[in-house]
């Protein structure tokens, strides 16, 4: 089956500044890529996705890019501000009727 | 409007207890999804139903169990509650067919004492 690993697990950055989080899935069949912010109390809701034939995908100061050869793919939120604050989670679904392997989470703070 | 409902949304319970938690969703979907979170940290998933009278076990060893007799509901029990099961449950659905999208529910925070 598939396997997510999410780096860092924990990520302070200042205001203003981008922050990268890193994925890596195990299965290259693996066809949808979804990130997940959790802000505290509440519910994971999906902020950005991509398939596996786009290379790079982009809303507003959020970004997702895959890298299908390494098996790897990143979310970067450049022009960072304190609600960005949370937890996020990625995922990958690797097959049709298989539900969504979620990585560890990375809390991200933005110290203001 | 469209959502995920999931009652109770806190719980405080004795061990030995059984209890059941609720998940309703008014989207349509067919996959539903239940998956056990300390707060902000793994979803671990537990159990998963792809339609009427389907049920999967998740990746998460657990003493619970699930039903789907109809499509928009999907509750889940513990028989018997113990300490261990403190945490909080979230209940998800996702569209059949290239839907791969999950949306979540509220979540329950279960206390068991």
């Amino acid at each position: 089956g598939e396997n997510v690993e999410q780096h860092p697990s924990t990520l302070s950055v200042q205001e203003g500044d981008s922050a990268v989080i890193k994925c890596t899935y195990s299965d290259s069949a693996s066809n949808y890529f979804p990130w997940y912010k959790q802000e505290l109390g509440k519910r994971p809701q999906l902020i950005i996705d991509i398939r596996s034939n786009v290379g790079e995908k982009k809303d507003q100061r959020i970004a997702v890019t895959l890298n299908k050869t390494a098996k790897h793919f990143s979310l970067h939120i450049t022009e960072t501000q304190p609600e960005d604050s949370a937890v996020y989670f990625c995922a990958a679904k690797w097959m049709r009727n298989t539900p969504l392997v979620f990585g560890k989470g990375t809390r991200l703070s933005v110290i203001a | 409007e469209a959502d995920i409902y999931q009652t109770p949304r806190y719980l405080v319970i004795g061990t030995g207890k059984k209890i059941t938690l609720e998940c309703s969703q008014t989207m349509g979907h067919d996959k539903m999804y239940w998956y056990q979170q300390d707060p902000g940290m793994e979803l671990h998933l537990i159990h998963y139903s792809y339609g009427v009278n389907s049920t999967e076990k998740g990746d998460l060893s657990s003493e619970s169990t699930v039903s789907r007799i109809r499509t928009e509901h999907f509750p889940l029990t513990l028989e018997s509650a113990r300490p261990s099961h403190t945490s909080q449950y979230l209940c998800a659905s996702s569209e059949s067919g290239g839907g791969d999208t999950q949306y979540f529910g509220p979540g329950t925070r279960l206390t068991v004492l």
